[in-house]
């Protein structure tokens, strides 16, 4: 089965970075996804992963290390608007339609 | 462009009374379509799974059900409702064909059962 573990809360200052790093276990692998989601509102992707490597999207970056089973997400220059959830996923291996998604990490911006 | 719409966005019902909420997509053909529930602070938690009309996947027992009546509707059902039921209800889409899982997902619809 699939197992997803990432931290539940983070909290960093205006301009700064945070990491939040995810470790999963899951038979079969295509891919992981990093989602966003701010309270009350519904997911928004912001980066897929399938190779080993960095992924840079301006100000977020994520990175994925299959023969480790982790990924982490940057978040680089923090907005107080970065204040959100931010969920790791992964397509489950015996179909993978569906996602195994992380509890979330809340991620706390302060001034 | 696609689009996904969920209705109502917030709902409060008494235990024991029925639940219908929709969602559709627009813009995509044969989407693969999920409701996930998420309760206060936990994470998503899918409870079906279509990948086309009437081809409906459940993922845990419940007292829920779903209906996929037409390709780009999906329906979530109860015939009574649990306190346990309260939570905020999303409906996704994925691409059914091709090697893109990304999932888009609709705006959300908020259930409060007293």
């Amino acid at each position: 089965g699939q197992n997803i573990d990432q931290p539940t809360e983070m909290t960093a200052t205006e301009g700064a970075i945070v990491q939040i790093n995810c470790t999963y276990q899951t038979s079969g692998f295509n891919g992981l996804f990093w989602y966003q989601q701010h309270a009350g509102e519904a997911p928004t992707f912001l980066s897929y992963n399938v190779l080993d490597g960095l992924e840079e999207k301006g100000r977020f970056s994520s990175f994925l290390s299959r023969s480790k089973g982790y990924s982490y997400l940057l978040l680089k220059e923090l907005q107080m608007k970065d204040s959100a959830s931010y969920l790791c996923a992964v397509p489950r291996g015996d179909s993978w339609g569906k996602f195994q998604f992380g509890a979330g990490t809340q991620v706390v911006v302060t001034p | 462009s696609q689009t996904i719409h969920q209705w109502p966005a917030t709902l409060v019902q008494p235990v024991g009374s029925p639940l219908s909420l929709e969602c559709t997509v627009e813009g995509t053909s044969n989407p693969n379509l999920y409701w996930y529930r998420q309760a206060a602070g936990r994470g998503l938690q899918l409870l079906f799974y279509s990948v086309g009309i009437g081809q409906i996947s459940s993922e845990v027992p419940q007292n829920l059900s779903a209906s996929r009546p037409q390709d780009r509707q999906f329906i979530l059902s109860s015939k009574k409702l649990l306190l346990s039921d309260s939570g905020f209800y999303l409906c996704a889409w994925s691409p059914g064909t091709g090697n893109s899982y990304e999932q888009y997902f609709g705006p959300g619809t908020r259930l409060t059962v007293t």
